[in-house]
Formats: C-alpha cells, structure tokens, sequence
C-alpha cells in the first residue's frame, strides 16, 4: 500500500533552536499534505495545509510565522519550528491524501523534545 | 463547536466479545465522509474503516463494521471478537466536502484495553 515517511522520527533539541521535520509520499505524489499535533493522551489537532507551489493553509491558533511550511515538491513538505520552547514538545504527525480516493495516508510521527 | 464527540474516554472489554465505540457528529455539509483509525502506543495511525455519507449500506472490513444511523449523526465503530493486539486508542473523524475534501477533524478518542 502507500506509504508516507517523516523523518526524524524523534528529535531533542534546545530551547531556542529550530527543528526541520521532513514528510515524504513515497509511491505517490500528494499536491496537498496535512501537519497535526498530537499532546499526550490527546487527539490530532490539525495545524495547516501544506500546497505544493503556494502557501501553506493554517488553522485558527497556529502561528504561520513559527511553524514554517514548505511544499517544495509533489512528494515532499517540511514542517520547521522556529526557535523551539518546551511548550513545542509534542508528536508531530503528516498526512497526504492519495488521488483520486477517499484514502489519506500518515506518516509514522515525530516525536519533538524541547529541552 | 465540537463536531467530533466521542464520549468514552475508555472502554474494556473480554478477549473474543464485541465492543461498540462511540461516536456522533454535526454537520450542515451533506456530503461527508466517517472514518476510524487506531493508534497503537508506537503513534502510527491506522485506517479502518470508511462511511460515505451517501452510502446505503453500513461498512465493513474484516471485524470492524460501522453502524451509521445518518438521522441521529452517529457512526459508532463495532469491533467483533476483539483479540489482545486491538489494546489501543481509536479515533473517530469525518471530512466535509466543503472544505475541500480532505481536511480531517479528529474526535477525542477512546481508549480500548482488551482483557484475557
């Protein structure tokens, strides 16, 4: 079946620093692809909408300038966030939805530590 | 507004008996789509199942089938002979078709732990 990667699959950094989380269709390609936060023990709260050649959709909340979206290609979106603080540490998961169907695929997650 | 409730934060139920999952929503949109996904402890989400608003008949795949009743809004998620490995979190959610098509909201989840 299709698949969706993210890498890292987990990143500790400092507070301060940014981080760059890659999501990549591998047999597919995804003109649109989803970036959700999930808190612990909570659900996916979708951040934005990333569009492959223009600029990323965000959710009421989100900050576009600190959670930066780039779909650079029709199998790739980078989610960075600018200077991390705790509050950022969360699992980070991407979705792509495949053509012409019903189906969207997730990527395995990214856990990000803020320390 | 909460367009996703799912009202059990979690649910047991004995190895090899059926569980229902709850799960209502509200839209306007008549066109819409239901799904459930499980996530197990590693954090991939998992595809289950699927309801079109339009379908006539309830989905199935396997041992999960989904009891829509479009009148009352609900789409619960029924787990026939529930085994050990179904322990996990499910989430219900629904797409709009006027938001485009894929935008996905997520209900807050229920947690299953299957006993033996």
């Amino acid at each position: 079946g299709a698949v969706v990667s993210q890498h890292p699959s987990w990143v500790i950094c400092k507070s301060g620093t940014s981080v760059k989380i890659e999501c990549r269709s591998l047999d597919f390609q995804a003109t649109t692809m989803f970036w959700y936060r999930q808190f612990p023990k909570q659900s996916l709260m979708l951040m934005a909408t990333s569009n492959e050649g223009s600029k990323a959709t965000y959710e009421q909340g989100v900050e576009k300038d600190k959670f930066l979206i780039n779909h650079a290609s029709l199998t790739l979106s980078t989610l960075t966030v600018t200077s991390a603080h705790p509050e950022d540490s969360s699992f980070y998961i991407c979705s792509a939805p495949f053509p012409d169907s019903y189906e969207q695929y997730f990527g395995p997650g990214t856990r990000l530590t803020v320390t | 507004a909460q367009k996703i409730t799912q009202t059990q934060p979690g649910m047991f139920v004995q190895e090899k008996e059926a569980v229902t999952l709850d799960c209502t929503y509200d839209t306007s949109d008549p066109s819409y789509g239901l799904f459930w996904y499980k996530q197990p402890s590693s954090g991939e989400m998992i595809f289950l199942i699927y309801q079109g608003s339009y379908d006539q008949q309830n989905a199935t795949e396997g041992r999960y089938s989904l009891n829509f009743q479009k009148a009352r809004k609900s789409a619960n998620l029924v787990i026939s002979a529930s085994q050990l490995g179904d322990s996990a979190m499910y989430f219900c959610a629904m797409r709009e078709a006027n938001t485009g098509g894929f935008k996905t909201i997520f209900g807050a989840g229920t947690r299953l732990f299957v006993k033996a």
